[in-house]
Formats: C-alpha cells, structure tokens, sequence
C-alpha cells in the first residue's frame, strides 16, 4: 500500500515552535490530515488540507504542502506542555481510505 | 452527542477465546471503520464499511469479522484469539468514505 512517512521524536522547549514532517507517496491523496493522540485517549482530528492548496493557518497551527515533493508539516506556534502528544499525518489513498504514518512524538519540555 | 462510543475499554482474554467488541456513532455518518494500533506500527486498518450494507477488508483482516448492523453500529468479532491480536483497537467513522475521520476511545486488548 502506500506509504507515509513520518520522523518518530521532537523535542522542543515551551515556547518555541515546533515543526513536524512527514512525506507521502501516493500522488492521487486528495486530502491530507493531521491528528493528535494523547496518552490513553483515541485520535483527534487537528486540522486538514486539500490538495490544490500549499498553506492553511489555524490558529496557533500552519499546515504547509509542497504537492510537488509530497511534503506536508505541521507548524505549531508557542509549543506549549499541553501540546506533548503523538501526532499522526494521513492520506487519503487511491481506495479513499485513510493510511497513517507511525506517529511523530513531541515532547515539550519547561 | 457522545461521538464515537466504543465498549469494552479493556479486555483480557485467553487464546481461543472469542469476543466482540461494539462501536456505535450518532452523528449519522456513512462510514465506520476498525484499526488496531500497536507500538511503532502506526495505524492499520482491518475491516471499513463505506456505508450500511457494505463492508470491506482493510490492510490487515486476518482473524477478524464484522458486521455493520445499523447505520449507527459496526462491530468487529474476533472467533479465536491470538496473542498477536494482542493490540488498542480504534472505531472511527466518517461522514462519507475518504473524509475526515471521529475516533473513539479505543480497547485495550490483551490475549494471553
């Protein structure tokens, strides 16, 4: 199936922001995601991008997608310790289901 | 509005054993889905059905049922439980297949 990769950890410091990465490989992905798993809790929907944009601002959180690289970051302005989660990216394949990646770990330290 | 209910939160159960865990959603959305998520694996996703009446394998079916018996309701049976299903099991459901998943809050599933 298609694949979407994603870096395991980040750590950053409160207040700074932080910038999480992940690549996909299918081309056709109309929409892509980005969800949020506390400890313990199941996945909440963050935010969502369409294909035919390259940026989308929500509040504290930027979405960039480069189409042309399948490359889509998550920016989180002013981390704060509330912010320590797993963060999954995912795409919506050619089947129109959903593939996720493994889940980026932020930890947000004082 | 609850979202996504899923029960039991946790189960242990012994090789062999069958068990059925329910999910149900009441925000009348088409599509329900199961995945297991286990540590450094990320998400797959075992069974999905796009709507009522209709179910579909996922990426990783093996050792699993289901049955979507309303609108609201889509449960995944295990008929003999392996230690590799060993896992936290996700019910997700969306307004329509491809669109932006709910998820609930996951059973924790030991088979010893």
């Amino acid at each position: 199936g298609e694949d979407v990769e994603q870096s395991l950890f980040l750590s950053v410091r409160e207040g700074d922001s932080s910038v999480i990465n992940c690549t996909y490989t299918d081309s056709s992905s109309t929409y892509l995601y980005w969800y949020k798993q506390e400890p313990g809790a199941g996945l909440q929907l963050l935010t969502y991008i369409f294909s035919n944009m390259d940026m989308k601002q929500d509040q504290r959180l930027t979405v960039l997608l480069n189409k042309k690289d399948k490359h889509l970051s998550l920016r989180i302005a002013d981390t704060q310790t509330g912010d320590s989660a797993i963060y999954f990216c995912a795409a919506v394949n050619s089947g129109y289901a959903l593939n996720f990646g493994k889940g980026t770990s932020l930890l947000v330290t004082p | 509005n609850a979202g996504v209910t899923q029960t039991p939160k946790f189960q242990v159960l012994k090789t062999g054993q069958s068990m059925t865990l329910q999910c149900a959603q009441d925000m009348n959305h088409n599509s329900m889905y199961w995945y297991r998520q286990d540590p450094g694996m990320g998400l797959r996703l075992i069974y999905y059905s796009a709507s009522e009446g209709t179910t579909d394998k996922g990426e990783v079916p093996n050792g699993y049922n289901v049955s979507r018996l309303n609108k609201r309701e889509f449960s995944l049976r295990l008929e003999s439980a392996a230690p590799s299903q060993t896992s936290v099991y996700f019910c997700a459901s969306s307004e329509a297949f491809g669109t932006d998943q709910f998820f609930g809050p996951g059973t924790r599933l030991t088979v010893l």
